[in-house]
């Protein structure tokens, strides 16, 4: 089981481009989370997603920010227009259905907008 | 509203001393508690769960309700231990973790 897979690791945009963050869960994990840890701070979380739904999305930004978990292929957290203060590091992970609270890590995104 | 709070960005100990990561939580329901470590280069992973009452890598952590803390003791700490340790809550439904700003172990030989 190789984990929680993400990419790319690195990402670098300009202001107003789009940049989109792919998470593989592990293998049997149906739940997938995000979080975002902001140079000096803890990570918070973003999004909870199920395929295909979306279950708690209290701690993403009102705009620009979306995330998708689709039947078929990764989870996808895209960021539009960004700007400077979304340099970060997002980190996404999985847990199986009857453990939610058991989240295993991928090995982050690190965002840098120029 | 839940908050985890880690006091200290970092401490430092010598090989063989004992260790004490504060964490203080604040939370309306029944917390469940947790303990991750972020060895460098590697990605964060689960140390223990207060409700498992386990000890990992000689690492306990007692939940203490009337304090409202979950601090993460080991009576000898050594080198390879120097890692960021993050204290988390889960909510209720167990589906959100919610992160202290982590603090950071260094042990000196």
């Amino acid at each position: 089981n190789a984990g929680v897979m993400q990419n790319p690791r690195h990402l670098v945009r300009r202001r107003g481009q789009e940049a989109r963050l792919r998470c593989s869960p592990m293998k049997g994990h149906s739940h997938v989370y995000w979080y975002r840890q902001l140079p000096e701070e803890g990570l918070k979380f973003m999004v909870y997603l199920q395929k295909e739904n979306i279950i708690d999305e209290s701690g993403m930004p009102k705009e620009r920010f979306s995330a998708e978990f689709p039947k078929e292929g990764p989870s996808i957290l895209r960021i539009q227009q960004v700007v400077r203060g979304d340099s970060a590091a997002y980190f996404c992970a999985s847990s199986p259905p009857n453990a939610p609270y058991e989240q295993y890590f991928g090995p982050g995104t690190r965002l840098t907008v120029t | 509203a839940q908050r985890v709070t880690q006091p200290e960005k970092l401490l430092s100990v010598f090989k063989g001393a004992p260790v004490e990561l504060k964490c203080n939580y604040s939370y309306s329901g029944s917390p469940e508690l947790f303990w991750y470590v972020q060895y460098s280069r590697q990605r964060l992973q689960l140390l223990l769960r207060h409700i498992s009452r386990e000890s990992i890598k000689g690492f306990t952590a007692d939940l203490n309700k009337g304090e409202t803390s979950f601090h993460l003791k080991k009576p000898f700490a050594q080198e390879e231990d120097s890692a960021m340790y993050y204290c988390a809550l889960s909510n209720n439904a167990g589906n959100m973790l919610t992160f202290g700003g982590g603090t950071r172990l260094m042990v000196k030989p």
